[in-house]
């Protein structure tokens, strides 16, 4: 069982904007800024997108976003492309050793 | 560029050992700690363990400690994942990380990572 919850699944058509959602407890994602988040693309070695829950490493479009309120942290991908179909994991410091990941979420670019 | 490079894919059957590797170029290698992450077939990431190639000093989450180990050689910047008798449980593919962290093996983030090897366990 993941530390983190995220859908399983999540769409959208070529253009549009997506949320995926990453939430967690009071004692990661609500406690710290320290919220990360990967592309996994069959084949390819996965890609840090988002680190310290908004910022974008050199290289990732701005279309990538993120947010966090609360316990939740959210990854945006606006005007979607068809290479943006990938999974989408988030991880969160949690003041222990060990960096927990969320089950994942299947981006569909319809 | 920072890159990490893993071996390729394995076929073995249950029982038998391996290891594999991954590679670092383009950054002090043994400055960086480096992690190990499971993807079991349709599954989601699991953090395996960490080393700090620098001194060798490894961390491994509960789920996996004495079933692998995790091991650096600095001087050819290569980190190694091994199992002593593999299992059908353990085909999987495998990914090397470089870790960013905030206390001493205490990682927050992961980058780059290595393409992963795909190890597959069957008689």
């Amino acid at each position: 069982q993941s530390a983190l919850t995220q859908p399983p699944s999540a769409s959208g058509s070529a253009g549009q904007s997506v949320t995926i959602s990453c939430t967690g407890t009071s004692s990661d994602v609500g406690a710290y800024d320290y919220v990360s988040w990967y592309q996994l693309h069959p084949g390819k070695a996965p890609k840090l997108i988002i680190y310290e829950v908004t910022k974008r490493p050199s290289g990732v479009p701005d279309r990538f976003s993120g947010s966090k309120s609360g316990n939740t942290a959210s990854l945006t991908v606006s005007g979607l492309q068809a290479d943006d179909e990938a999974d989408y994991y988030c991880t969160s410091y949690s003041g222990t050793s060990t960096l927990g990941f969320g089950g994942g979420t299947k981006l569909t670019v319809l | 560029e920072v890159q990490l490079v893993q071996s390729g894919a394995e076929v073995r059957k249950p029982g038998e050992s391996l290891k594999i590797s991954c590679q670092g170029s383009g950054y002090n290698f043994g400055n960086y700690w480096i992690a190990w992450v499971r993807q079991m077939p349709g599954r989601g990431l699991e953090l395996m363990g960490i080393i700090y190639p620098g001194d060798s000093d490894t961390r491994y989450s509960p789920s996996f400690r004495g079933q692998v180990t995790i091991s650096a050689d600095n001087s050819i910047t290569t980190a190694y994942l091994q199992w002593s008798s593999l299992k059908a449980s353990d085909s999987a593919m495998y990914y090397c990380a470089r870790t960013v962290s905030i206390l001493r093996g205490v990682p927050v983030r992961l980058d780059p990572w290595g393409q992963g090897t795909l190890v597959t366990v069957f008689s």
